[in-house]
């Protein structure tokens, strides 16, 4: 009954390499986010989507691409990947394009890159 | 454990002592706080809410207190439990936006 779940929970890959992290939730929520997690414990928001509508860009390189299928999904791709982009990536979902609601979080996903 | 190595600010407390963690916010227009506690390998996790109409709200063993004339925010634990051990974040929504900002953190630990 996991409420927001993401694949993989662990990702290690080489320096340059195209990779995919998927998101899930049976909330009914209609928004959903991708944070970065770095390792000082430190959250920022990446991207947000409402109705499957890009509504947050926070100033991220171009080589991550966020899709949503439906409101239900958002993943995020991440290409030529850096020694920088090592860090957890976190997916979240909420009501309302405001963030004036609870955001749910998932685990998160540990990307490390070699 | 995963807060090693880690500069947040930390709070030790004994068990069954109650423990306040403060956060300072930014900005003056924000009207909705929230915290979250996140425990090593896990997400962040749902805690309480506060807008900013209210400066107190209460939920089972947690209370935050909102001060909008000093820009502080803080989250008092009744009676600590060593499962409250984490770190805990606050964060604020500026301007009726689109975003949560988060805080840096803080550590508690609570010793048995």
């Amino acid at each position: 009954d996991t409420a927001v779940s993401q694949t993989p929970k662990y990702l290690v890959t080489q320096m340059g390499n195209d990779k995919s992290i998927k998101c899930e939730q049976n909330l009914g929520h209609d928004t959903m986010y991708w944070y970065k997690q770095d390792s000082k414990k430190f959250l920022k928001i990446m991207f947000s989507y409402n109705n499957k509508e890009l509504i947050i860009n926070e100033t991220v390189p171009n080589r991550f691409s966020p899709k949503s299928p439906d409101k239900a999904h958002l993943n995020l791709h991440i290409n030529s990947l850096e020694l920088g982009d090592s860090a957890v990536y976190f997916c979240a979902s909420s009501q309302g394009g405001r963030a004036s609601q609870p955001q749910h979080f998932g685990d998160g996903t540990r990307l490390s890159i070699l | 454990g995963e807060s090693v190595g880690l500069h947040l600010p930390t709070l030790s407390v004994q068990e069954g002592d109650n423990s306040i963690i403060n956060c300072a916010y930014s900005n003056s227009a924000s009207d909705y706080f929230i915290w979250y506690k996140q425990e090593s390998g896990k997400g962040p996790q749902f805690i309480i809410d506060i807008r900013s109409n209210m400066d107190k709200r209460q939920g089972q063993r947690v209370t935050v207190l909102l001060n909008k004339t000093v820009k502080h925010l803080s989250l008092q634990i009744a009676a600590t439990q060593p499962g409250d051990s984490a770190v805990y974040f606050c964060a604020e929504n500026p301007l009726n936006g689109n975003k949560l900002v988060f805080g840096a953190g803080t550590i508690l630990r609570v010793k048995s």
